[in-house]
């Protein structure tokens, strides 16, 4: 397709499960970006790719939380032992380029942990 | 501390009159300013978007406005359909910090036809 992908598009956690949620960004988009949001709220940062390249994290919770884009492409963001506090919708978006422009975001995994 | 904020959590508004929503932010090095669109069970949808170099910027039924001495950003939608129903966000960004957006926490507009 010519979006954001993102699956699976629902996920079911019990507590102190790891989790892995997958991101197909739109081909040839540069940048890649993680985004957390919970129920009634905005989307807040997790992390960044440019390429393969981590260029942020400041936005990981905590050391839980693991995101990789190997070869520049798909990403996968991994949550090991996941807490309820993990519950939220994860968005994952690609742009362009590196500059000033709109990211295209997919629809979201939503993740509940019990 | 949040650095964007939407002062009002929902609007509704007859078909065919004018929706505001307003954004306001507290860091003056935001230099990029965006509007997102939300539906139900998908992503959000970029709107609109102006650099802090200009005050106004227009696109079809939608125009958003540029406070920069206020903080202050608004969206105006006229007129408003109902199709329009959907959470919108404001999203800030500091260009030279690549395409980082910061949110805020979402107006809910519901157009009555």
């Amino acid at each position: 397709g010519a979006g954001v992908s993102q699956s699976p598009r629902y996920k079911v956690a019990k507590r102190g499960q790891d989790v892995a949620l997958r991101c197909d960004p739109i081909s040839g988009h540069v940048s890649l970006f993680w985004y957390q949001q919970a129920l009634g709220q905005g989307p807040e940062f997790l992390t960044y790719f440019q390429n393969e390249a981590q260029l942020d994290k400041s936005g990981l919770p905590s050391d839980r939380f693991f995101a990789e884009r190997p070869e520049g492409s798909v990403s996968t963001l991994k949550i090991q032992r996941t807490q309820q506090e993990d519950s939220a919708v994860y968005l994952c978006a690609s742009s362009l380029s590196q500059g000033p422009s709109p990211l295209h975001f997919g629809n979201g995994t939503r993740l509940t942990v019990t | 501390d949040q650095q964007v904020k939407q002062n009002s959590p929902s609007l509704s508004v007859q078909e065919g009159r004018i929706s505001i929503l307003n954004c306001d932010y507290t860091n003056s090095m935001f230099d990029y300013f965006l509007w997102y669109k939300k539906y139900p069970a998908e992503g959000p949808t970029f709107l609109i978007s102006i650099s802090s170099i200009k005050d106004k910027n227009e696109d079809g039924r939608f125009t958003v406005f540029l406070n920069k001495s206020a903080k202050h950003l608004s969206l105006h939608i006229v007129p408003s359909q109902p199709g329009d129903s959907a959470v919108y966000f404001c999203a800030v960004m500091i260009k030279a910090a690549g395409n980082k957006l910061t949110f805020g926490g979402g107006t809910r507009v519901l157009v009555k036809p």
